[in-house]
């Protein structure tokens, strides 16, 4: 079973606010992925990062920026919540070995008011 | 752009009835998965298969990879009310140093009783 954590799994704010949506994952993989999601719909890979200190931007725009300072913590920052962010926000890891398998956390459901 | 097509988008059948979803795309993978997804969860691995014409068997669901590892199927048999979710297929690509998954659109699935 995956180790890999997300808080809050529900957070609703009012426009403006500044967010941190957290995840961590203690299965010391180097591979930490964001992904946006409407519920049942496709996945959208908007961060990732493959290892400390690097970053990149995915496929989809977004407004959002991540930090890598930990191996193991892959936090997602919202700096002014806009209603349009309101969506499921997944974070997953993969390492040497998985044969490319991500592993997935619960997830957090954001809604913008 | 790499694409990874997947069909049904949605299927609704009743239990007891067979299905099959398809991903397929134009390019090689050197693996693919098929990931299964409940409400307001992320993603779980159901399988992987590396080898041009591999199967792969999980209880009532039997997964394919083509020959050319460019497609795939999920066929279950005698679907149940517990099988419901979103089924999502993904191809991994080489990126540069990595590799990367493709994500198929997803296949929302609904058994009735």
């Amino acid at each position: 079973e995956a180790d890999i954590y997300q808080t809050p799994r529900y957070l609703v704010i009012g426009t403006g606010k500044k967010i941190t949506l957290e995840c961590s994952q203690t299965m010391g993989h180097d591979k930490m992925y964001w992904y946006q999601q409407d519920p049942g719909m496709e996945l959208h890979l908007i961060h990732y990062s493959y290892g400390v200190n690097s970053t990149e931007k995915g496929d989809l725009s977004s407004e959002s920026t991540v930090s890598r300072i930990r191996t193991e913590h892959f936090p997602l920052t919202l700096e002014s919540a806009r209603p349009s962010h309101t969506s499921q926000y997944l974070c997953a890891s993969s390492g040497v070995g998985t044969s490319d398998t991500q592993y997935f956390g619960p997830g957090t459901r954001l809604t913008v008011l | 752009t790499q694409l990874l097509e997947q069909s049904p988008q949605f299927l609704s059948i009743q239990e007891g009835e067979n299905l099959t979803v398809y991903c397929n795309s134009s390019s090689v993978f050197s693996s693919l998965q098929w990931y299964r997804q409940e409400p307001g969860e992320g993603p779980v691995l159901l399988v992987t298969v590396v080898t041009g014409g591999e199967v792969k068997k999980l209880k009532r669901l039997t997964f394919q990879f083509g020959d050319a590892r460019k497609d795939s199927s999920l066929h279950i048999t005698a679907a149940q009310p517990g099988d419901t979710g979103l089924y999502l297929c993904a191809g991994a690509v080489e990126a540069g140093n990595n590799r990367k998954l493709i994500w198929g659109l997803g296949t929302s699935l609904a058994v009735n009783p």
